[in-house]
């Protein structure tokens, strides 16, 4: 299967910086990537979808102006996460979406591993 | 996309078959049935996915009732490594709609 990776891996802050979390799709082109935040023993949780070339598409409640969202090539986006506090501790999980050689209508997303932001 | 519900929970024996069970009963006929897992503290992992034919891959297999009702995933022979929450997800693959994780079946499988 398609290989999405993040980076960093775990990341602990301050509060009050801010974090970047970069996701990358490894062997195939993503012009679609997805960005999902998950609290322990909960589901995860899209925050927003990123579009190469364009603005992010936020979920209701994901403040764009704090998670800000950069999707500068087919095989990167990244989460910048802005003024952390210790609520914005999380593991956030991206995904890409692949549509498949022939580009038909049946698209799959994989996933990064994830990344553990914790915020003192 | 419509609503998946599945067991909260479910043990089997390592070497055995595990069948996970997911009902869809609201499906539409545009939805296909995804099937990702969760190891503890990673990302999920694409399992496989179906529109209304049996499918089979290196992983599991997966059976789709004939009315689309409901499906079962089937990892053929469970190894402890298989210890994860399975989710079940319906939806539209034509577009790039979201993924709408539930609350899954953990699996444990044990000795």
């Amino acid at each position: 299967g398609a290989v999405v990776s993040q980076h960093p891996s775990r990341v602990i802050c301050k509060s009050g910086t801010s974090v970047k979390i970069e996701c990358r799709s490894l062997d195939f082109q993503a012009t679609t990537m997805f960005w999902y935040r998950q609290f322990p023993k909960q589901s995860l949780m899209l925050m927003a979808t990123s579009n190469e070339g364009s603005k992010a598409t936020y979920e209701q409640g994901v403040e764009k102006d704090k998670f800000l969202i950069n999707h500068a090539s087919l095989t990167l986006s990244t989460l910048t996460v802005t003024s952390a506090h210790p609520e914005d501790s999380s593991f956030y999980i991206c995904s890409a979406r692949d549509v498949g050689p022939s580009g038909g209508d049946t698209d799959t997303q994989y996933f990064g591993p994830g990344t553990r932001l914790t915020v003192l | 996309d419509a609503k998946t519900t599945q067991p909260p929970s479910m043990d089997c024996a390592e070497g055995r078959a595990a069948n996970l069970p997911c009902n869809h009963s609201t499906i539409s006929g545009n939805e296909y049935v995804y099937w990702y897992r969760q190891i503890h503290s990673q990302g999920p992992q694409y399992i496989i996915h179906g529109l209304k034919n049996n499918e089979t891959n290196e992983m599991a297999s997966l059976i789709i009732t004939e009315d689309r009702k409901s499906s079962t995933l089937i990892l053929p022979h469970a190894t402890l490594r298989d210890t994860a929450v399975y989710y079940c997800i319906v939806r539209v693959a034509s577009t790039a709609s979201k993924l709408t994780f539930g609350t899954g079946t953990r699996l444990q499988v044990t000795l």
